[in-house]
């Protein structure tokens, strides 16, 4: 069965620190992998997403993310965060039936 | 980009009665819609798959005939929660794909539900 994982419910970083927010993934066959952020009481957002080609994938808003087969990861990734992307980010993979399986979200919390 | 409305934003309601929530793809057409419910701090639970034309197809325990989509045409999507309970209240999300492989959805930026 296909699943995503995201080990961390909140991530905490100061503004202007590097941060990481953390998904793998279980699927047969080559993953379609996104990132989804998604603000109090609104509808998601798109960041990015790993279809193929370049492991290290760039998306909206500076965010980046890293296709790592061997470990079945897809960490977003962002070199100085800022206060304005404390929200809730999801990670998700495509089934082959085209619905979205999403992880359980991720918190991040950017202090100043 | 595309562009999902989804209306309305916000309803309350009291315990016996239906609401309608519509989901619009504003410049694109979209043969397949996705709704979700998402509880407080959870993530997206798909509750089914809106094809256009076609029956909807539910996910495992949800009620279909509680929860009533319509996929009228190719911009329009609703769902309907008939005789809408307490614990009915949730996020609810709607998504679409423009065009057939295409990857990626546009959500739409929910509509919250409070049952009284």
């Amino acid at each position: 069965a296909q699943s995503v994982a995201q080990p961390e419910d909140q991530v905490n970083v100061a503004e202007g620190n590097p941060l990481t927010v953390k998904c793998t993934y279980s699927v047969s066959g080559n993953p379609y992998l996104f990132w989804y952020v998604q603000y109090p009481n609104r509808g998601l957002q798109f960041l990015l997403k790993y279809i193929t080609g370049d492991n290290l994938v760039k998306g909206s808003y500076g965010f980046e993310a890293e296709f790592n087969k061997s470990q079945t990861s897809f960490h977003l990734k962002k070199p100085s965060a800022l206060v304005s992307d404390s929200a809730l980010y999801f990670c998700a993979v495509r089934s082959n039936t085209g619905k979205l399986i999403f992880g359980q979200g991720t918190t991040l919390q950017v202090k100043p | 980009g595309a562009v999902v409305s989804q209306h309305p934003s916000w309803v309350i309601c009291k315990s016996g009665t239906s609401v309608k929530i519509e989901c619009r793809s504003l410049d694109f057409q979209a043969t397949t819609m996705f709704w979700y419910r998402q509880f407080p701090k959870q993530s997206l639970m798909l509750m089914a798959t809106s094809n256009e034309g076609s029956k909807a197809t539910y996910e495992q325990g949800v009620e279909k005939d509680k929860f009533l989509i319509n996929h009228a045409s190719l911009t329009l999507s609703t769902l309907t929660v008939t005789s809408a309970h307490p614990e009915d209240s949730s996020f609810y999300i709607c998504s679409a794909e423009p065009g057939q492989g295409n990857e990626k959805l546009f959500f739409g930026s929910g509509t919250q539900l409070s049952v009284l």
